[in-house]
């Protein structure tokens, strides 16, 4: 089955700095890759995600990387606000058309911006 | 559109004890999912089910059992509570058939088993 390793488990910026957050996958056959924000008490909240096919995706201040040859996937948040801390979850997906995909999530990382 | 909603919020268990969480959603979802969430391990899939009648073991399945309703319900019980239980539970749901691939989480339910 899929693996999914995340680091780091936390991490502490200066508000404005930048902040990655990294995961690794196992399965060479995962095809979709969600990153997760969770703020204390809340629930998971979808904020980005990139699929096989596509290397870079960017939304304002946040962006994902894919190395497809590495296995592994960033987050990377830009100018960070006191609002980004919370903690971070990345998730690797095998999709494929009908039936049931496994989700497999990554440890977490919390991230504190520091004001 | 209330999406994922699960009770209770909070409840707190005698070891032993059973008891039922219940999930509902209101977006014709197939694939429904409970989580279990602790400290430093981020979430773990208890159970799953692809569709109405189906239902399969996650990475956490022990102690626990699901049962698929109908297409909007999925419940996860309990039968005899023991403090390693104690923990976040989220119920989630997605449709694999649909044109979004986003997860849809419910917003959990805390439960301590003393």
């Amino acid at each position: 089955g899929e693996n999914v390793e995340q680091h780091p488990s936390t991490l502490s910026v200066q508000e404005g700095d930048s902040a990655v957050i990294k995961c690794t996958y196992s399965d060479s056959a995962s095809n979709y890759f969600p990153w997760y924000k969770q703020e204390l008490g809340k629930r998971p909240q979808l904020i980005i995600d990139i699929r096989s096919n596509v290397g870079e995706k960017k939304d304002q201040r946040i962006a994902v990387t894919l190395n497809k040859t590495a296995k592994h996937f960033s987050l990377h948040i830009t100018e960070t606000q006191p609002e980004d801390s919370a903690v971070y979850f990345c998730a690797a997906i095998y999709l494929y058309s009908g039936g049931y995909q496994k989700v497999t999530f990554g440890t977490g990382t919390k991230l504190q911006v520091i004001p | 559109n209330a999406g994922v909603t699960q009770t209770p919020k909070f409840q707190v268990l005698k070891t032993g004890q059973s008891m039922t969480l219940q999930c509902a959603q209101d977006m014709n979802h197939n694939s429904m999912y409970w989580y279990r969430q602790d400290p430093g391990m981020g979430l773990r899939l208890i159970y799953y089910s692809a569709s109405e009648g189906t239902t399969d073991k996650g990475e956490v399945p022990n102690g626990y059992n699901v049962s698929r309703l109908n297409k909007r319900e999925f419940s996860l019980r309990l039968e005899s509570a023991a403090p390693s239980q104690t923990s976040v539970y989220f119920c989630a749901s997605r449709d694999p058939t649909g044109r979004s691939d986003t997860i849809y989480f419910g917003e959990g339910s805390w439960l301590t088993v003393v």
